[in-house]
């Protein structure tokens, strides 16, 4: 079983509207969480960590931790066209030398 | 900036044949990755190391090889090319620091065996 579900497969936002991704690990011992991008012909890149319950945001870009239930999620608000790209979900134990554990990425079209 | 650099970044090879994909960082990280991305499968981990002279098999090693002759140099080897091994390939460099081992990738490595 893929210790790291995201969901959905596929999404696609007109400019300027609400993209939304959820992330869910299988592995009761995942408790650190990553966002990375990944535009075309390019490699991943961060784009979020968060290793607390809550909320983070950095500028148009917020995730939100529940460790109880081990769900991750990103919201990215006033999308633009340079948001279209994969964006994976990473997971570890801790920090440290735990290698991450990537989710099959969720593919998302901002159309103008 | 972090800089990971991977080459070659393009490489058609034969079935049978040997291939070397090599890797670069400027990190100065101590942990090391290979990944294949195929469609479907997401990030696949191959091979990873903890620093140099140390290798250690990820979740699909078989049919490859890793080498990491120093702190900057963490290499990916195909004895015997197989089709099934025409993917994408990407190296990372990882923090590994207790508050968060953020990785950096490179650019990526695109192989077609035939």
């Amino acid at each position: 079983q893929q210790k790291v579900q995201q969901s959905p497969e596929s999404l696609s936002v007109p400019e300027g509207g609400m993209a939304s991704f959820n992330c869910t690990s299988s592995d009761r011992n995942f408790q650190y969480f990553w966002w990375y991008r990944q535009h075309s012909g390019e490699g991943p890149k961060a784009l979020m960590s968060i290793f607390s319950d809550g909320d983070k945001k950095e500028g148009r870009f917020t995730a939100h931790l529940n460790k109880a239930s081990l769900h991750v999620s990103l919201h990215i608000r006033d999308s633009q066209p340079s948001d279209s790209a994969l964006y994976f979900c990473a997971a570890s134990p801790s920090g440290g030398n735990y290698k991450p554990t990537f989710g099959k990425g969720t593919s998302l079209v901002v159309h103008p | 900036e972090a800089a990971v650099t991977q080459s070659p970044r393009n490489k058609v090879a034969v079935t049978g044949g040997k291939v070397t994909l090599s890797c670069n960082q400027t990190n100065n990280h101590n942990n090391m990755y290979w990944y294949r991305q195929d469609t479907g499968h997401g990030l696949r981990l191959i091979h990873y190391s903890y620093g140099a002279g140390s290798t250690e098999k990820g979740d699909i090693p078989d049919g490859y090889k890793a080498s990491r002759p120093s702190q900057e140099n963490f290499s990916l080897i195909l004895e015997l090319a197989t089709p099934s091994q025409t993917s994408v390939y990407f190296c990372a460099s990882g923090e590994g620091s207790l508050s968060g081992n953020t990785l950096y990738f490179g650019e990526g490595s695109r192989l077609i065996v035939v």
